[in-house]
């Protein structure tokens, strides 16, 4: 069946610096994807989407990057802040699909 | 705040019990959908309704069930509770039927402890 995984369970950066978040999905036939962000205590909230006729799409701080050839996907946080620490999930799902399929998650911390 | 709303934050029960987990969505969404999040499974979709009727269904055992009502609110029903069934449940909404269109807005979650 599909599977959504993550490469980094853990990510440590020093704020201000950029973050990346990496993402493997297995599914050749999912056409969308997402990342949530969850902060402790909190439900999953949306970052930011993209479909796999586009291969980059940017957000305020965030860009997420779709690499089909290899089914990968990242999401980049820049000049990364304290309020970004969270765990961030990849989502994924396609034609037919009826459901999304989280990944494990990556908690990202912020060293100050 | 998403504007969803789940009651209650937390629940404390035993093995075997039942319980229900209430989730209002957004106004105006039409779809809800129930997860569950554990420690060693991750975020888990279990079901999908849209407008009273059951639309999707993921990973949901045959002892729970959920249902929408007319107003769209939506209850999860858990019986014979197992300590596994220990997690954190979220409710989700979207004005979209199908899960790839439009975004899903979390709620706070129902944290179920059983005992």
């Amino acid at each position: 069946g599909e599977s959504v995984g993550l490469h980094l369970p853990t990510l440590s950066v020093q704020e201000g610096d950029n973050s990346i978040i990496n993402c493997a999905y297995s599914n050749s036939a999912s056409d969308y994807f997402i990342w949530y962000k969850q902060e402790s205590g909190k439900g999953p909230q949306f970052i930011i989407d993209i479909r796999s006729n586009m291969d980059k799409r940017q957000g305020q701080r965030v860009t997420v990057l779709l690499n089909k050839t290899v089914k990968h996907l990242s999401l980049q946080i820049a000049a990364t802040q304290p309020g970004d620490s969270a765990v961030y999930f990849c989502a994924e799902t396609g034609q037919g699909a009826q459901k999304l399929v989280f990944g494990q998650g990556t908690r990202l911390t912020i060293n100050p | 705040d998403s504007g969803v709303t789940q009651t209650p934050k937390h629940l404390i029960t035993a093995t075997g019990q039942r319980v229900t987990l209430r989730c209002s969505p957004r106004s105006g969404d039409l779809s809800v959908y129930w997860y569950q999040q554990s420690l060693d499974q991750g975020l888990q979709f279990l079901i999908q309704y849209y407008n009273g009727e059951e639309r999707a269904k993921g990973n949901i055992l045959e002892r729970f069930s959920a249902q929408q009502f007319p107003d769209l609110h939506s209850e999860l029903n858990l019986s014979s509770l197992e300590l596994g069934d220990s997690a954190l449940y979220f409710c989700a909404s979207s004005v979209a039927a199908r899960q790839g269109y439009g975004e899903q807005f979390f709620g706070p979650g129902t944290r179920l402890t059983v005992l």
